[in-house]
């Protein structure tokens, strides 16, 4: 069983569209994450959510809009998308919110391109 | 926000230690250091994680010096599968706002 999930793992789409990235983790976890990693490898976080509350916005222009359902799932919207969107995406999860200690959970990433 | 430095890239050969520092200097007090390996097309995965002085698990070992403002993972006897990007993490605190460290890519070769 895959612990932490995203779909799609690849997205290839036009400038101005808009796409959506899902996530969903079995792990029970309490915690979930959205982060952007460049070309260059940078992982930067996004988003995150406590039991469908957001507690980390970082600053993501907001045509990125995140959204959670519930606890097992962060979804990741994006509205007109621009050329330096292209990136991966990983969604990541966490037992406990943020913390001094604790493991990140990550997804296999989905990687967008856009053209 | 504790900012990271590690070095962009690592050579060694199999069989042989390999340690990866990543440099924290304003590392808050109650922060912890984790260090996350990423294979090609995959998410990080977590390797290790202290607070002080020495931590060992399965695959690696982490040192910590006294003033904290700095940490190396130890990867003994590397194989061509230990190939790849590490990731040094510093904190976890302050609302949850953490650091990634740029990466180090290791390569392993024969």
């Amino acid at each position: 069983d895959t612990a932490v999930s995203q779909t799609p793992k690849y997205l290839v789409t036009q400038m101005g569209n808009d796409k959506s990235i899902k996530c969903e983790q079995n792990l029970g976890h309490d915690t979930m994450y959205w982060y952007k990693q460049d070309s260059k490898k940078f992982l930067k976080i996004m988003f995150s959510y406590n039991n469908k509350e957001l507690i980390i916005n970082e600053t993501v222009p907001n045509r990125f809009s995140p959204k959670s359902p519930d606890k097992a799932h962060l979804n990741l919207h994006i509205n007109s998308l621009e050329l330096g969107d292209s990136a991966v995406y990983f969604c990541a999860s966490s037992l406990r919110p943020p913390g001094n200690t604790g493991e990140l959970f990550f997804g296999e990433g989905s990687r967008l391109t856009v053209l | 926000l504790a900012k990271t430095t590690q070095p962009i890239s690592m050579d060694s050969y199999e069989g042989q230690e390999v340690n990866i520092t990543c440099s924290h200097n304003n590392i808050a007090t109650n922060d912890y250091i984790t260090w996350y390996q990423q294979f090609p097309s995959q998410g990080p995965r977590f390797i290790i994680q202290g607070y002080k002085t020495k931590v060992t698990n399965e695959v690696a070992s982490l040192f910590i010096p006294a003033d904290r403002k700095s940490s190396t993972l130890s990867l003994p006897r590397v194989s061509l599968s230990d190939t790849a990007v590490y990731y040094c993490l510093v904190g976890f605190t302050n609302a949850g706002k953490s650091t990634f460290g740029d990466g180090t890519t290791l390569t392993v070769k024969p």
